[in-house]
């Protein structure tokens, strides 16, 4: 099983409804991510979350909310969605207490929005 | 403003052999993290190599390592003995020390195809 773990990893939605995507994890990672992937680009970051009380918006967060339910899970929302937020979302992890901080990645989910 | 830069946007290689895939980065800090991701057509992404700006030896593992330039803010990943496994498109991405709000920066990406 994969340590971070997203569902859908594949949505299509329509303009203006709300989609929410989850994340999991268990690497017991303190820090959780999420970034956007479009097509010939690498990856922007949309929010992030250095514990369950912490949460900060990262370059691109207009059009989305997150939530830190527990130190293990991280949801992304997109209130009203719309088409130029068709992506891949990634949510991904880090363990501050270890030197290099290095981010570990989900599979990714796949979003369409028609 | 802290910008990385892959410059092959496709690369080729024989099976078995041994192929560059070169990365740039611009930045003013002197403390950073420098990494390679890659990702095959299943979309994840996968940590190929890390490498701390402080240490001057470069990173290895097993068939990857790096060839970092501190002064020329050049980051290049070798593969050797390459494997069909290999086929997939390389990030470069680059992690500032300070502030340390996990944001990575990213290049464009690289294509790798890996010819049997």
């Amino acid at each position: 099983d994969a340590d971070v773990t997203q569902t859908p990893r594949n949505r299509i939605t329509k303009t203006g409804k709300r989609i929410m995507l989850e994340c999991s994890q268990t690497k017991g990672h303190d820090r959780m991510y999420w970034y956007r992937q479009d097509p010939g680009l690498g990856l922007r970051l949309i929010y992030y979350s250095f514990d369950v009380k912490d949460i900060n918006k990262g370059e691109i967060s207009d059009g989305y909310s997150v939530s830190r339910q527990a130190q293990a899970k991280f949801s992304l929302s997109l209130e009203s969605a719309i088409p130029n937020q068709t992506a891949l979302y990634f949510c991904a992890t880090s363990d501050s207490g270890t030197p290099t901080n290095t981010i570990y990645f989900g599979e990714g989910s796949w979003l369409t929005v028609v | 403003a802290q910008t990385v830069t892959q410059s092959q946007p496709e690369m080729s290689v024989q099976e078995a052999e041994t192929v560059t895939l070169s990365c740039t980065y611009d930045t003013s800090e002197s403390d950073y993290y420098l990494f390679w991701y890659k990702q095959p057509p299943s979309r994840q992404m996968i940590l190929v190599i890390r490498q701390e700006a402080y240490k001057q030896q470069n990173a290895t593992e097993n068939r990857f390592s790096v060839n970092f330039q501190k002064a020329a803010k050049s980051f290049s990943l070798k593969i050797s003995d390459s494997q069909l496994g290999d086929a997939a498109m390389y990030f470069c991405a680059y992690r500032p020390f300070s502030g340390n709000t996990g944001k990575l920066i990213f290049g464009q990406g690289t294509t790798l195809q890996v010819k049997p």
